[in-house]
């Protein structure tokens, strides 16, 4: 039973287009969120986080916005470029994002010159 | 930035060897790293959380006998494969959380194991 979901397993976008990343979660317990950039044969990198105190964080090109109502947060890129082209994984944890880590499936990220 | 290392990065081995892999956080203590399994086109699955100085704790249908966690020092965490089987080629990686940055983990590059 995944309780994280990423239910489009790819995305293709146009490079300087808004890329959006989607995630479930169904378990309402979970607060706090991380979203990890992953290559293949490589270990995730962090991208960036949110508690489930905030709806909204950004960092750069790179936004995540949190509806804890609908169980839903999504990753923005903007503007999106070719090297923005990897796996994305949405994460969930029960007590911060130090503790252990609920991974959803990933979606391929294309972002086309 | 804070790094993990892990090694090796590759593994081939035959079947019923055991094979350990290693982790480590370079230029941060951690009191607790994980360690995660992934198959192909799939997800991370946490197997395990290691502690130092005391017992690792196993996520449900991860076998503990089989999968041997030691967590030495404040740096270093090891995963060992006993008597691995092909069933147990997959792509494992650590990571390690710290607070010294953002409330998040630093996971490390993943090793690749083939048990033929």
């Amino acid at each position: 039973d995944q309780q994280v979901k990423q239910n489009s397993p790819s995305l293709s976008v146009q490079e300087g287009r808004i890329s959006i990343l989607n995630c479930d979660y169904t378990n309402s317990m979970f607060d706090y969120f991380l979203w990890y950039k992953k290559y293949p044969a490589e270990g995730p990198t962090f991208l960036i986080s949110i508690s489930s105190i905030k709806d909204k964080n950004e960092d750069g090109r790179f936004t995540v916005f949190l509806n804890k109502s609908a169980k839903h947060l999504s990753l923005h890129i903007v503007p999106s470029q070719p090297g923005d082209s990897a796996v994305y994984f949405c994460a969930a944890a029960y007590q911060g994002g130090s503790e252990k880590l609920v991974f959803g499936k990933g979606m391929k990220l294309t972002v086309n010159p | 930035g804070a790094v993990v290392s892990q090694h090796p990065s590759w593994v081939i081995c035959k079947s019923g060897t055991s094979v350990k892999i290693e982790c480590r956080s370079l230029d941060f203590q951690a009191t607790t790293m994980f360690w995660y399994r992934q198959f192909p086109k799939q997800s991370l699955m946490l197997m395990a959380t290691s502690n130092e100085g005391s017992k690792a704790t196993y996520e449900q249908g991860v076998e503990k006998d089989k999968f041997l966690i030691n967590h030495a020092s404040l740096t270093l965490s090891t995963l060992t494969v006993t008597s691995a089987h092909p069933e147990d080629s997959s792509f494992y990686i650590c990571s390690a959380p710290t607070q010294a940055y953002e409330e998040t983990q630093y996971f490390g590059p993943g090793t690749r194991l083939l048990v033929l």
